[in-house]
């Protein structure tokens, strides 16, 4: 089975540039999370979704992010505009609902370099 | 809220045995958890103690205590491979379905 699947894996942009990444989350899977890993502030949770609907945007640090899941197989982190402070790697992770434990299953990241 | 302390680095010996213990606050606790990260990877799933105890996979093991509020991971037979970071993690509120809140991690490096 395919993991979760993000896009780009590397981005470097230009301060004030729009940024989008995307992520298709595991075939089956009812949540969707987005998560920022920094050096300083380690894996910080920014948005969750369950079944397409955002649950908790409390973590997103500003106005300049927004999430959107517009179906089950399909979620992007906009960052609009971008600033060097953004940069980091995101991580978009899923999980369903029964799983056992704690598991969620991360994609590969997207590295983004704001200059 | 929910916080976890971890130590920053361990360095160990290959073939050596190394703990790396997790203190935690949450408000509601649904069990704890352990991911491994590589360099330049993904955090993957190691572990899971809902219970207090033991649980044991192959050279990994983790162990928790529900009134300490403590769990530690430990690694056996010390490999290079091993070499990544390792993050505890619990759930943010009493439910099996909410987000996890992770540690800020422990950078283990395995020395010849």
């Amino acid at each position: 089975d395919a993991g979760v699947i993000q896009s780009p894996r590397h981005e470097v942009t230009e301060m004030g540039q729009e940024v989008t990444l995307r992520c298709k989350p595991i075939s089956g899977h009812d949540y969707l999370f987005w998560y920022r890993q920094t050096m300083m502030r380690g894996l910080e949770l920014l948005i969750y979704f369950n079944n397409n609907v955002p649950i908790d945007d409390s973590g997103m640090p500003e106005d300049r992010f927004s999430a959107k899941m517009p179906n089950a197989s399909f979620s992007t982190l906009k960052i609009q505009p971008s600033e060097p402070r953004d940069s980091a790697v995101y991580f978009c992770a899923s999980r369903k609902t029964g799983d056992s434990g704690n598991t969620i299953y991360f994609g590969e990241g997207s590295w983004l370099t704001v200059v | 809220g929910q916080s976890l302390e971890q130590p920053s680095e361990v360095t160990a010996v290959e073939g050596a045995i190394v703990q790396i213990n997790c203190t935690y606050q949450t408000s509601g606790f649904y069990g704890l958890s352990w991911y491994q990260q590589h360099d330049g990877g993904a955090p993957t799933f190691l572990s899971y103690n809902a219970l207090d105890g033991l649980e044991e996979t192959g050279r990994f093991s983790s162990f928790l205590s529900r009134s300490d509020s403590y769990g530690y991971l430990l690694l056996q037979e010390l490999q290079m491979k091993d070499s990544a970071s390792y993050f505890c993690a619990v759930r943010s509120l009493l439910s099996g379905n909410t987000p996890l809140v992770f540690g800020k991690g422990t950078r283990l490096s395995v020395i010849a």
